[in-house]
């Protein structure tokens, strides 16, 4: 069984750029959670899918956004990058809503903004 | 502002020592959930707790869920190297949002 893919693995953008990250959840996942992770701040939800409905959006700005597709694929933007926007983003599938079930992550995209 | 707090942030110890790690939070959570997280990959799910005052082992690892639900501990038992790793808890509030902790770095030494 595939896990979740998430590319790009890493990129190198600059401030001012947009990136668009990717992530393909397992097979009959339909729920998709983005979290950026940082060091010592832990993993902070950015929002969460379900059949192509953001269902959760965390405290981040305007500037990220997401969609899922029918497929349950997601992907995830973030426009005009800042500095503290480099960080690991995680991408999870799960079976159920989050917490009632295992959320599978991942590898990351690891975002670098010089 | 983390809405859990984890501690202590990072733990170095000897093989064969026993280690506790917390999850403190004001907040009420419906359910709780630790996961590791090794170098260059995504946190994988070693447990979940329901119920307040729940205790699961698995192996060397045990979960304690708060009575008030509120907070959650991981001991382990004769740490092995191959418990080094970032521990995290995350909590799921009624709404289905689950918010994780800072982490704790655990390293054990040989």
């Amino acid at each position: 069984k595939a896990g979740v893919t998430q590319t790009p693995r890493y990129l190198i953008k600059t401030r001012g750029q947009q990136v668009t990250l990717s992530c393909s959840p397992i097979s009959g996942h339909r729920s998709v959670s983005w979290y950026q992770q940082t060091p010592g701040q832990g993993l902070q939800f950015l929002f969460e899918y379900f059949s192509e409905t953001q269902r959760n959006k965390g405290n981040f700005p305007g500037r990220f956004s997401g969609r899922q597709f029918s497929n349950s694929r997601s992907e995830m933007n973030v426009s005009t990058l800042e500095l503290g926007d480099s960080a690991l983003y995680l991408c999870a599938s799960s079976l159920t809503i989050p917490g009632t079930g295992e959320l599978f992550f991942g590898e990351g995209s690891r975002l670098t903004v010089l | 502002t983390q809405l859990l707090e984890q501690s202590p942030q990072f733990l170095s110890i000897q093989e064969g020592e026993n280690l506790t790690v917390y999850c403190n939070s004001s907040s009420v959570f419906s359910s709780l959930q630790w996961y590791r997280q090794e170098p260059g990959e995504g946190p994988v799910l070693l447990v979940t707790v329901v119920t307040g005052g729940e205790v699961k082992k698995l192996k060397r690892l045990t979960f304690q869920f708060g009575d008030a639900r509120k907070d959650s501990s991981l001991h382990i038992t004769a740490a092995q190297p191959g418990d080094t790793g970032l521990y995290l808890c995350a909590g799921c509030s009624n709404d289905y949002k689950l918010s994780f902790g800072a982490g704790t770095t655990v390293t054990v030494r040989a």
